[in-house]
């Protein structure tokens, strides 16, 4: 079956810091892959996706780049703010009407 | 376009009651889905759909049944709620590779 695996959390970071969140994957196919982020309070919005092999997302200033050979996903931001403190979490699915798989997500909180 | 919405916001439940929590959208939007979000678990999946009139199981069904009239709501029923169904309820929609979702139900069991 298919299964996504987070780094644990939670991480702390200082304002500018360089963030790093570890995400790999298992799945039958060939997936699409996304970052979901949840703010305080508030449902998940979808961060960025890429939906084939060396694919690169981003918005917001992070990016994740579909890396098949070593099944991976991780999120990267160059310098992390305070508004950036949230809940991430990495998804996968195999198919437009196939379920979505998620990480168990990762609490990153960033200190001014 | 509203999106996904979700009533209530907060429910509180004594043991034994049931309700429906809804879901509604108005993106037309064939694949929908119903999760939970637990501390240290993620979101674990409970029923989808993928059209009016199909639903089926995802990993946590037990205790949650759901149908599916109309393309645009999917409510989640609670026939007889127990303390360990205390959790937080998200409805999400799909269109393609991407899912909408809804702003979520606190629901407290006691």
């Amino acid at each position: 079956g298919n299964s996504v695996t987070q780094m644990e959390g939670p991480v702390t970071l200082s304002e500018e810091a360089f963030l790093t969140i570890n995400c790999t994957y298992t799945a039958t196919g060939y997936p699409s892959l996304f970052w979901y982020v949840q703010y305080p309070g508030e449902g998940l919005q979808l961060l960025l996706k890429a939906t084939k092999a060396d694919d690169k997302g981003s918005n917001k200033g992070f990016e994740a780049t579909y890396r098949k050979e070593t099944t991976s996903f991780h999120l990267e931001k160059g310098s992390v703010q305070v508004s950036d403190s949230a809940v991430y979490f990495c998804a996968l699915r195999t198919g437009a009407n196939s379920k979505l798989t998620f990480g168990k997500g990762i609490t990153l909180s960033v200190r001014p | 376009n509203a999106g996904v919405t979700q009533t209530p916001k907060f429910q509180v439940l004594k043991t034994g009651q049931s309700m429906t929590l809804q879901c509604a959208q108005d993106m037309n939007h064939e694949y929908m889905s119903w999760y939970r979000q637990d501390p240290g678990m993620g979101l674990r999946l409970i029923h989808y759909s993928v059209g009016a009139g199909i639903t089926d199981q995802g990993e946590v069904p037990n205790g949650y049944n759901v149908s599916r009239s109309t393309t645009e709501d999917f409510p989640l029923r609670l026939l007889s709620a127990a303390p360990s169904q205390t959790s937080v309820y998200f409805c999400a929609s799909s269109r393609e590779h991407e899912q909408y979702f809804g702003p979520g139900t606190r629901l407290t069991v006691t």
